[in-house]
């Protein structure tokens, strides 16, 4: 049973433009939610997370938004850069597991056109 | 710098032959674990470690042995390994203890023949 969902394997946006990418989870003890962003051949990356205390985080270019009513996250770039370009990884984490136990969703691959 | 770092970088091997893929950190961290991203399935963990001599298995274990004798180290053991283990492995380390973002390595490709 897939816990986190990334529903959209691939992402199209122009650059300039916002990209939105989504993320479903099932486990309602899941209280902490992390994107990562990968590019080929190299390891994934931290870029931004939320805990289920707040419904949004914001870091410069990129926002997480986290819908816990829906057990739904979003995270907005905007504006979108070619540089971008790479696939996000949704994770997620229960409370008190820190990051013993991190759930990842199959990826987005966002594909930034100039 | 800090960095996790993993050798090989690329292996081909044949089945049963066993092997090993080493996993160092230089962060002082404390978690560490192994994960295999396989297309369409993401990112699955194998097993962590939340310190030293302390192990436990991940999402997918089956096939595969860790060991955590330094707090640097985290080698992933594959005793017999088979072709369904052809994979692409990451080994990722953190603070732990609430501190949830990892650093992953830059992965290593294995092809079981």
């Amino acid at each position: 049973d897939q816990q986190v969902k990334q529903n959209s394997p691939s992402l199209s946006v122009q650059e300039g433009r916002i990209s939105i990418l989504n993320c479903d989870y099932t486990n309602s003890m899941f209280d902490y939610f992390l994107w990562y962003k990968k590019y080929p051949a190299e390891g994934p990356t931290f870029l931004i997370s939320i805990s289920s205390i707040k419904d949004k985080n914001e870091d410069g270019r990129f926002t997480v938004f986290l819908n816990k009513s829906a057990k739904h996250l979003s995270l907005h770039i905007v504006p979108s850069q070619p540089g971008d370009s790479a696939v996000y990884f949704c994770a997620a984490s229960p409370w008190g597991a820190g990051s013993y136990q991190l759930t990842f969703g199959k990826g987005t691959k966002l594909s930034v056109i100039p | 710098e800090a960095q996790v770092t993993q050798n090989p970088r690329y292996l081909i091997t044949v089945t049963g032959k066993k092997l090993t893929v080493t996993c160092s950190q230089n962060m002082n961290h404390e978690y560490m674990s192994w994960y295999r991203q396989d297309p369409g399935l993401g990112l699955r963990q194998i097993y962590y470690s939340m310190n030293v001599e302390v192990t436990d298995k991940g999402d997918v274990p089956e096939g595969y042995k860790v060991s955590r004798k330094e707090k640097r180290n985290f080698p992933l053991i594959l005793e017999s390994p088979s072709p369904n283990q052809t994979s692409l492995y990451f080994c990722a380390s953190s603070f732990g203890q609430g501190r949830y973002e990892q650093y992953f390595g830059p992965g290593t490709r294995l092809t079981v023949t």
